[in-house]
């Protein structure tokens, strides 16, 4: 594993049905982020995490939820998917302390299809 | 709450030419980041430039710089000598370490670049 690692790539998920998305990084980054890609709206932040053991909510977290149980995993699930949960969806992390601030790596995404 | 605001959805240029992307952003903070994000058909997410704003010189990248205009809370990327690999979609986004962005970017909708051989 090189940066951050996401799977799956793609996925078709029937209304309903629960799904989660899985993010591994292999960096030692605290921070960690899932966005959610829409054509015109740019990049949302669903949830976030500053640390292992801590989560918070983003600009748009309904319908999804994330856990941190260790450093190196920030899974999002979708515990009943919508069809407007259609979407890619990127997992982030970023540089800690006094490097380039605000910095983010990108998992390279993830393309969910709700039908 | 900070905002981040790209005009226009779409841009094209003619391969060898130059072009202007626009960004204005919205926040009450006197110390934060800029970033211009690309994002080629292959959806991977590429840093191009950053900016700091205590810092009055612009950020230059090879083909890649930035007009900063601090007072007009403006981030504009300047693409020189386009080339066929820069099409793409590009995003700006602003980040801030005092919580007003909870820590994390903040991204405008993007600016899709055509470029015309």
């Amino acid at each position: 594993i090189a940066g951050i690692t996401q799977a799956p790539t793609s996925q078709i998920l029937a209304a309903g049905r629960r799904m989660t998305l899985r993010c591994t990084q292999d960096m030692r980054h605290n921070a960690m982020y899932w966005y959610r890609q829409d054509l015109g709206l740019g990049l949302r932040l669903i949830h976030y995490s500053n640390t292992a053991g801590t989560t918070g909510k983003g600009e748009v977290p309904d319908g999804y939820s994330v856990s941190r149980a260790n450093t190196d995993d920030f899974p999002l699930t979708l515990a009943s998917a919508v069809p407007s949960q259609t979407s890619v969806y990127f997992c982030a992390s970023k540089v800690p302390g006094h490097l380039p601030r605000g910095k983010l790596f990108f998992g390279s995404g993830t393309q969910l299809s709700v039908l | 709450a900070q905002t981040v605001t790209q005009s226009q959805p779409e841009m094209s240029v003619q391969e060898a030419e130059t072009v202007t992307l626009s960004c204005t952003y919205d926040t009450s903070e006197s110390d934060y980041y800029l970033f211009w994000y690309k994002q080629p058909p292959s959806r991977q997410m590429i840093l191009v430039i950053r900016q700091e704003a205590y810092k009055q010189q612009n950020a230059t990248e090879n083909r890649f710089s930035v007009n900063f205009q601090k007072a007009a809370k403006s981030f504009s990327l300047k693409i020189s000598d386009s080339q066929l690999g820069d099409a793409a979609m590009y995003f700006c986004a602003y980040y801030d370490d005092y919580g007003g962005s909870q820590g994390n970017l903040i991204f405008g909708k993007g600016t899709k670049l055509s470029v015309k051989p």
